[in-house]
């Protein structure tokens, strides 16, 4: 079956601006979360999104944001990029949580802010 | 805040000796997952560990969930170049969600 699909792999944005990233999960997960990872802070949770709606979020500004669309994709955007939003994003899809279920990764956005 | 210290960060070994990572927090988690990256690659789940003092194989690399479910280790034997990659363990908060506590990895080389 079809991985977890992130577009775009690689962009490079201005500071100030603002960037929306895409996730499509595997088909029949309604959950999807996304992962901020960089070489000092590791992997740190965003958000995770289930049937439309922020079940969870983890501790980064309001500059942050995402939603979920009724066929499961996912978008984050950025706005007000800074310097230390240069990261990679990872999304991960899972059935419907942790719980029993494995989660799936995709390969991740690259982000730089220059 | 759950928080999982992971060690070693940095591992270099030879070709065919054993190493063990380890993980370790204050908290205790529902589940531990572990998880080897590639470069430009996301992770890639190995094992999920759910209950204390679990213990899981998988061909060269053992798996351990500590009694209390608040650390974890994970043993490779006879390690190869191809084991060469970012281990992370991750543990599950409480409630059916898709938070994880990430550990800050370690990042292995096993050299030929």
């Amino acid at each position: 079956k079809a991985g977890v699909t992130q577009t775009p792999r690689y962009l490079i944005k201005t500071r100030g601006q603002q960037v929306t990233l895409s996730c499509s999960p595997i088909s029949g997960h309604r959950s999807v979360s996304w992962y901020q990872q960089t070489p000092g802070q590791g992997l740190q949770f965003l958000f995770e999104y289930f049937s439309e709606t922020q079940r969870n979020k983890g501790n980064f500004p309001g500059r942050f944001s995402g939603r979920q669309f009724s066929n499961s994709r996912s978008e984050m955007n950025v706005s007000t990029l800074e310097l230390g939003d240069s990261a990679l994003y990872l999304c991960a899809s899972s059935r419907d949580g942790i719980s029993g279920n494995t989660i799936y990764f995709g390969e991740g956005s690259w982000l730089t802010v220059v | 805040t759950q928080l999982l210290e992971q060690s070693p960060q940095f591992l270099s070994i030879q070709e065919g000796e054993n190493l063990t990572v380890y993980c370790n927090s204050s908290s205790v988690f529902s589940s531990l997952q572990w998880y080897r990256q590639e470069p430009g690659e996301g992770p890639v789940l190995l094992v999920t560990v759910v209950t204390g003092g679990e213990v899981k194989k998988l061909k060269r690399l053992t798996f351990q969930f500590g009694d209390a479910r608040k650390d974890s280790s994970l043993h490779i034997t006879a390690a190869q170049p191809g084991d060469t990659g970012l281990y992370l363990c991750a543990g599950a908060v409480s409630g059916n969600t898709g938070k994880l506590i990430f550990g800050q990895g370690t990042t292995l080389q096993v050299k030929p």
